[in-house]
């Protein structure tokens, strides 16, 4: 089974500045990574999906990039807005896996 | 616009099942496959299983095959995730969720666009 680690697991910043999220995959996967956005009391909203396509009205500053088992969400300039969770998915479909990172919180420093 | 709407929230004895709708609109029902996620107080985000609402395929992880089945019925429009012999640790929202982009002959399983509401699932004695 492959495990996705993100990291950091909090990442404190100041609005303006650029915000890198990592996530890692324990082995290498034939399939797609995407990544979401969670406001606390929220469901889930999906932001990037294939490594690097964003998602139906998401802003130009969500940036998805990465290949084999490295990945990275870029945030070019931070909004108030952005400051909260975020999560990776792996999506595969031999085996069938839908595997989740444990998420990075970004908060305000 | 797509919706996805659950049922209300469910407590549970250890042991017992519990059945979860959704109810979709908006878009054409078997154009699309559904899944289900679910989230633990405080915890991550887990998959529970996915269905192809045009053919009723199903995909259930490794750790729920055998407890959890989802099921569609296309006159409603609606999915169902039941799972079965509860216990505590099954405590979490349950979101049902819609697929990105349109079922094809080998979709599996797809990003999640559109999310149901959630539904609460309390199992405690």
């Amino acid at each position: 089974e492959v495990v996705l680690t993100q990291s950091p697991a909090t990442l404190s910043l100041s609005p303006g500045e650029r915000a890198t999220l990592s996530c890692r995959a324990s082995q290498s996967f034939s399939g797609n990574l995407a990544w979401y956005q969670q406001k606390p009391g929220q469901a889930p909203r999906l932001l990037i999906y294939d490594t690097s396509n964003r998602a139906t009205d998401i802003p130009a500053r969500f940036t998805g990039s990465g290949s084999e088992t490295d990945f990275t969400l870029t945030i070019s300039s931070l909004e108030s807005e952005d400051f909260t969770y975020y999560f990776c998915q792996l999506r595969a479909s031999w085996p069938p896996m839908y595997t989740f990172g444990q998420g990075t919180k970004l908060e305000i420093k | 616009q797509v919706q996805l709407v659950q049922s209300g929230p469910e407590m549970k004895t250890p042991g017992a099942s519990v059945k979860v709708s959704c109810k979709a609109s908006g878009y054409v029902f078997p154009s699309y496959g559904v899944t289900w996620v679910r989230q633990a107080p405080g915890h991550g985000l887990e998959w529970v299983g996915w269905i192809s609402a045009y053919n009723g395929k199903t995909n259930y992880p490794e750790r729920f095959q055998g407890r959890v089945t989802v099921t569609k019925d296309t006159p409603t429009s609606s999915v169902y995730m039941e799972m079965r012999s509860l216990r505590s640790d099954d405590t979490a929202i349950y979101y049902c969720v819609r697929d990105l982009r349109r079922l094809t002959a080998t979709t599996v399983l797809d990003p999640a666009e559109y999310w149901g509401q959630g539904t609460l699932v309390i199992v405690s004695s």
